[in-house]
């Protein structure tokens, strides 16, 4: 059974400060692995797709990276600033389309 | 190009009743999938539909249940509501024919209250 999980659970950083966030999954046998932002109460928003077949993947000041045998991901936001305060999910899609997600870390930017 | 909505956005109801919930996919998109996150946690698969048939289902008991129209919109019927049924139930909308590279995109969710 996959299980993905996320550490740390929250984060909080000075403005400007580049995050790290770590994603770690028990299954290597995925088809891709994908980054979302959450905002309070609010739906999911895509961030970023790896394909198992990838390395990393680059949007602005994200980057994504992929180690698929080791069974991690890190998300990287370069400059942070307060409106990327968010929870950030990573889930990973085996057969079946379905999606498995962690618990999300959630980021806060001090001003 | 339209995005995932849901309707309705928020609602509360009481233990033992039933509750629908209505998700219209991305324009393009045939697979809908929903999922049920509670509060502080990641979202939990429940079931997918492809072709108006469930082709995928989570760790859920047979009281959520779901439909697929013929324009790929979806229903969520959740039946004898418990108290731990209060959560955000996103639907998520993708490409059949990308097979399983394809992204999922989310709506916004109905946050439902059981009193």
């Amino acid at each position: 059974k996959q299980e993905v999980t996320q550490i740390p659970a929250a984060l909080s950083v000075p403005e400007g400060e580049n995050l790290v966030l770590n994603c770690s999954f028990t299954d290597s046998a995925i088809y891709n692995l994908q980054w979302f932002r959450q905002d309070p109460g609010k739906g999911l928003t895509s961030l970023l797709l790896i394909q198992s077949s990838q390395r990393e993947q680059t949007s602005g000041r994200l980057n994504a990276s992929l180690d698929k045998s080791s069974g991690r991901s890190t998300l990287y936001i370069a400059a942070s600033q307060p409106g990327d305060s968010a929870t950030y999910l990573c889930a990973v899609k085996a057969a079946g389309n379905k999606l498995t997600f962690g618990g999300g870390t959630r980021v806060l930017v001090k001003p | 190009e339209t995005g995932v909505t849901q309707s309705p956005t928020h609602l509360i109801k009481t233990r033992g009743q039933q509750v629908t919930l209505r998700c219209s996919s991305q324009s393009g998109h045939n697979t809908v999938s929903w999922y049920q996150q509670a509060l502080g946690q990641g979202p939990q698969f429940i079931f997918q539909y492809y072709r108006e048939e469930e082709n995928g289902r989570g760790n859920f008991p047979p009281r959520f249940s779901g439909l697929q129209f013929p324009n790929y919109s979806s229903e969520l019927n959740v039946n004898a509501l418990e108290l731990d049924d209060s959560a955000l139930y996103l639907c998520a909308s993708s490409d059949a024919g990308l097979a399983n590279t394809g992204e999922l995109f989310f709506g916004e969710g109905s946050r439902l209250t059981v009193l």
